[in-house]
């Protein structure tokens, strides 16, 4: 147990569809983040709240929108996604201290688009 | 641009052998490397390194740093079918934890 909890574990969606991803961390951090993981790939960093503010926006497609209601949740909107975004989306936390910070993350949803 | 790799991407072993991975990275203003296990889904940290030389070690895993040659090895010794993971590399620069950049991690699998 991490500390981030995600949910759903896995989603099937259509290209017409509208969902959403949740993620909520017990830790008291104060940034949030979203990741992307193909196969294959490295992780790729889409989206960072840090204090309830966006501060990172990795030319990520408009199809993904992220909502930062507090500093404990964080949601991925997703509607007309494409079959190549079918990957593992991982939610992460960090306590942005200065010094030797590290990510703590969630357990993914992983996501099939047909 | 940031970059990490690291080698191999896959490996197998038999239970008992010692692992060895390996991490490169180019990073402005580094500041630390991470390392994470990826077993199902989660990653789960294991070492932070930030200075040169200094060992990190627990129980049978231990880490290394290299500032000057830009690498860090990840030592698995008595290898258990538990270890069978993929093991992922980060490094942060002067953005710290708000941009960390990950290798394409190595899967390694411990055969009984």
């Amino acid at each position: 147990e991490t500390g981030v909890t995600q949910t759903p574990r896995h989603l099937v969606m259509g290209m017409t569809n509208k969902k959403s991803l949740k993620c909520e961390q017990h830790l008291g951090h104060n940034a949030m983040y979203w990741y992307k993981q193909s196969a294959k790939k490295p992780l790729e960093l889409m989206f960072v709240y840090s204090l309830e503010e966006r501060v990172e926006n990795n030319s990520v497609p408009s199809r993904f929108s992220p909502e930062c209601p507090n500093s404990s949740h964080l949601f991925l909107h997703l509607h007309t996604l494409q079959p190549e975004d079918s990957a593992l989306y991982l939610c992460a936390s960090s306590q942005l201290t200065g010094a030797n910070e590290k990510l703590f993350f969630g357990s993914g949803t992983q996501l099939s688009v047909l | 641009e940031d970059k990490v790799v690291q080698s191999p991407l896959s490996l197998v072993v038999h239970e008992g052998d010692t692992v060895t991975l390996n991490c490169s990275y180019e990073v402005t203003n580094f500041r630390s490397l991470l390392w994470y296990k990826q077993e199902k889904k989660a990653p789960t940290f294991l070492f932070m390194l930030t200075s040169s030389g200094i060992e990190k070690k627990s129980g049978r895993l231990s880490s290394i740093l290299d500032k000057k040659e830009l690498f860090s090895i990840l030592n698995i010794t008595a290898t258990q079918t538990g270890d069978s993971a993929i093991y992922l590399c980060a490094v942060s620069g002067i953005q710290g934890a708000q941009k960390l950049v990950f290798g394409q991690g190595t899967r390694l699998t411990i055969n009984p």
